[in-house]
């Protein structure tokens, strides 16, 4: 059971648009939403990254936006770029003991190409 | 400083063949993963281990055993591979900070396995 839903499955926009990918989540235990990019063949990097007591958060042309009472999250590429042509994922992750990690919860992925 | 190492980067097994795929890190991360990654799923937890000398299911434990040899390696085996355990399996690493609840994860390149 997918306990983080992505959308849409693939996208495609052209240089300088905006690329919007959305997540929904079920469980309100959830304390921390990243997105991870990957380039083809390599594994996958933090992007970004929003707790759940803030309604945005941007780094350069990337923006988080979390809106917790609809449980919903999405990602925003501002100027979208061929270097952005990658797959975005997002997840979700409940702190488990004080001394052990926090484990993560995967959307399904984005495959995004942005045309040039 | 290399990050976190996966061997082999592709392996082709029969199926009921055994193999084990490493994976080490040299951050002094106190906790391991292993993922396996499928088109349309995302990445799907396998194994984890907290802290040296753990290890628990996560998701998709079934068929997989591991081991955490140190706090630098940690293991993933599959005793009896089946096709349906072809995939890019992925191992991340992460640490800890008490005061922060969440913890970014480092992947690693990946391994694509195919079981024939």
């Amino acid at each position: 059971q997918q306990q983080v839903k992505q959308s849409p499955q693939s996208l495609i926009v052209q240089k300088g648009g905006i690329s919007i990918i959305n997540c929904a989540y079920e469980n309100t235990a959830f304390d921390y939403f990243p997105w991870y990019q990957q380039f083809p063949g390599k594994g996958p990097a933090l992007l970004i990254a929003i707790r759940p007591d803030v309604s945005e958060k941007k780094e350069g042309r990337f923006t988080i936006s979390f809106n917790k009472s609809a449980k919903q999250f999405s990602l925003h590429i501002m100027d979208s770029q061929p270097g952005d042509s990658a797959t975005y994922f997002c997840a979700a992750s409940i702190r488990t003991k004080e001394t052990s990690g926090s484990r993560l919860t995967f959307g399904e992925g984005t495959q995004l190409t942005v045309n040039p | 400083n290399a990050g976190v190492t996966q061997t082999p980067k592709f392996q082709v097994l029969k199926t009921g063949q055994s193999m084990t795929l490493q994976c080490a890190q040299d951050m002094n991360h106190n906790s391991m993963y292993w993922y396996r990654q499928d088109p349309g799923m995302g990445l799907r937890l396998i194994y984890y281990s907290a802290s040296e000398g753990t290890t628990d299911k996560g998701e998709v434990p079934n068929g997989y055993n591991v081991s955490r040899l140190n706090k630098r390696e940690f293991s993933l085996r599959l005793e009896s591979a089946a096709p349906s355990q072809t995939s890019v399996y992925f191992c991340a690493s992460s640490d800890r900070i008490r005061w922060i609840s969440y913890n970014e994860q480092f992947f690693g390149p990946g391994t694509r396995l195919t079981v024939l």
